[in-house]
């Protein structure tokens, strides 16, 4: 199976700062063949389920604001929100869908400081 | 807009079998996989099993290979997880969740039913 490893474990950034989530896979999730990268992001707010927030490494859902954007190839991936909103706080987790089973990161909890 | 709706979760005992169901609406169902996922509450999320848009390709994870059974009706717009030989550690929250292909990302997903394993 592909292990699936984030960090940190949690964060704590100010209103308007940076936020930098970070993603590796134990092994590619690079396919060679359409050059995409099977990764997504998703996020999770207390009491819903996951919402998705980028397919193929770095394609934004519809509706998710341009102040988060998706990165990385190959086993390193990046999730950041740009300027960190009220209503980011959540649960962010990362999954690679290169082969199954899919997993998941073991997700990163973002707090305001 | 698309929803999911599950059901059928609730409180079993140990090696007691239980099945959750997911209505879906909003889409052509029969043209997407459907997964379900698992969570224990406060905790990460776990794959648990996919079915094709046909039903004619099932997956599991290795924890519940051989006891859990993934099955669709299309004609009904429902998706169900039939759960055998269930254990403490089987005990989550199970979210339906569709996708455009077996292996892929999920992009809806529903609001999560209860299965507690407990005697």
């Amino acid at each position: 199976d592909i292990v699936v490893t984030q960090s940190p474990d949690s964060l704590a950034v100010s209103l308007g700062e940076r936020a930098t989530i970070n993603c590796k896979s134990s092994q590619s999730v690079l396919y060679s063949s359409d050059n995409n990268n099977y990764l997504a992001w998703y996020q999770q707010k207390p009491g819903q389920p996951p919402k998705l927030l980028f397919y193929w490494a770095s394609t934004r859902e519809s509706g998710v604001p341009d102040r988060f954007s998706g990165s990385g190839s190959g086993t390193d991936f990046t999730l950041t929100i740009s300027t960190l909103q009220a209503e980011d706080v959540a649960v962010y987790y990362c999954q690679q869908y290169y082969r199954t089973p899919i997993t998941f990161g073991q997700g990163t909890r973002l707090e305001i400081k | 807009e698309v929803q999911l709706l599950e059901s059928g979760g609730g409180l079993v005992q140990p090696g007691g079998s239980l099945r959750v169901s997911c209505a879906g609406s909003g889409f052509s169902f029969s043209g997407y996989a459907l997964s379900w996922v698992r969570q224990v509450p406060g905790k990460g999320l776990e794959w648990v099993s996919t079915i094709s848009g046909s039903g004619g390709s099932t997956y599991y994870a290795d924890s519940v290979k051989g006891r859990f059974t993934i099955s669709r009706d299309n004609s009904k717009n429902t998706v169900s997880l039939q759960m055998n030989g269930l254990r403490a550690e089987d005990s989550a929250v199970y979210f339906c969740a569709k996708g455009p292909s077996s292996s892929s990302w999920l992009a809806d997903w529903g609001q999560g039913t209860l299965v507690t394993v407990s005697s």
